[in-house]
């Protein structure tokens, strides 16, 4: 079954302590993102990925790491987790295509709450 | 930049209803694509329909339809006799090369439909 897997579900940390939010696709999408849902704000991507070690910012980067060494996984790290980190973070992937844009594929999402 | 407006917050129906949820767009480009995500109350975001920009014909599929006008940049979502099982979050999207393939996402309008 095609799918994006996203581990943890749920999380609650402390302030300060380094995590990380693994992502898995098994489409073999060249393309993966992260992004965080808040309420009033919508969703907003954090990362993107266009293939193997190729990331860049999307709209709010600052607080995130991600790497991508092999294609099918994209780790989200926060190094210093903040509050204003608690989130609902969604991870997602897509083929890319000459000449067009392809729908992507998103996780189950991971719920995040740093206190 | 691209924006995406859903200017309905919040939408509630009576099971059996017609229902239209709007979904305003702002561009320069003329190379674009448009989304329709649904959030349903367990989290997951589940693609809907996408739709290019030199594409104007409305797609029907089962109880949903969709209207894509350029001369309004708009991309309506309609629910035909709309059912308990609809009630979701529903988001419009916005992607191309130039936005590096980000989805940029409206801020979702909640459906509520009740027996």
């Amino acid at each position: 079954e095609a799918q994006v897997t996203q581990n943890p579900r749920y999380l609650i940390t402390v302030t300060g302590k380094k995590l990380t939010v693994t992502c898995s696709q098994n489409m073999n999408h060249e393309y993966m993102s992260w992004y965080r849902q808040d309420p009033g704000l919508g969703l907003r991507q954090i990362y993107y990925s266009m293939n193997v070690e190729v990331t860049d910012k999307g709209d709010v980067p600052e607080g995130y790491k991600v790497s991508r060494k092999e294609k099918r996984n994209f780790p989200l790290i926060l190094e210093s987790p903040s509050p204003n980190q608690t989130s609902l973070y969604f991870c997602a992937s897509s083929s890319l295509v000459p000449g067009t844009v392809t729908e992507a594929f998103f996780g189950q999402g991971t719920r995040l709450t740093v206190v | 930049a691209q924006k995406v407006t859903q200017a309905q917050t919040e939408i509630s129906v009576v099971e059996k209803e017609d229902v239209t949820l709007d979904c305003v767009y702002e561009t320069r480009d003329t190379t674009y694509y448009l989304f329709w995500y649904k959030q349903p109350p367990s989290g997951e975001l589940v693609f809907l329909i996408r739709r290019n920009s030199f594409d104007e014909q409305n797609e029907i599929s089962g109880r949903y339809s969709w209207n894509f006008q350029k001369s309004t940049s708009s991309f309506n979502f309609t629910i035909t006799a709309s059912q308990v099982v609809d009630s979701a979050v529903y988001f419009c999207a916005f992607s191309n090369s130039n936005s590096g393939y980000a989805l940029n996402f409206g801020k979702g309008t909640s459906l509520l439909v009740t027996p």
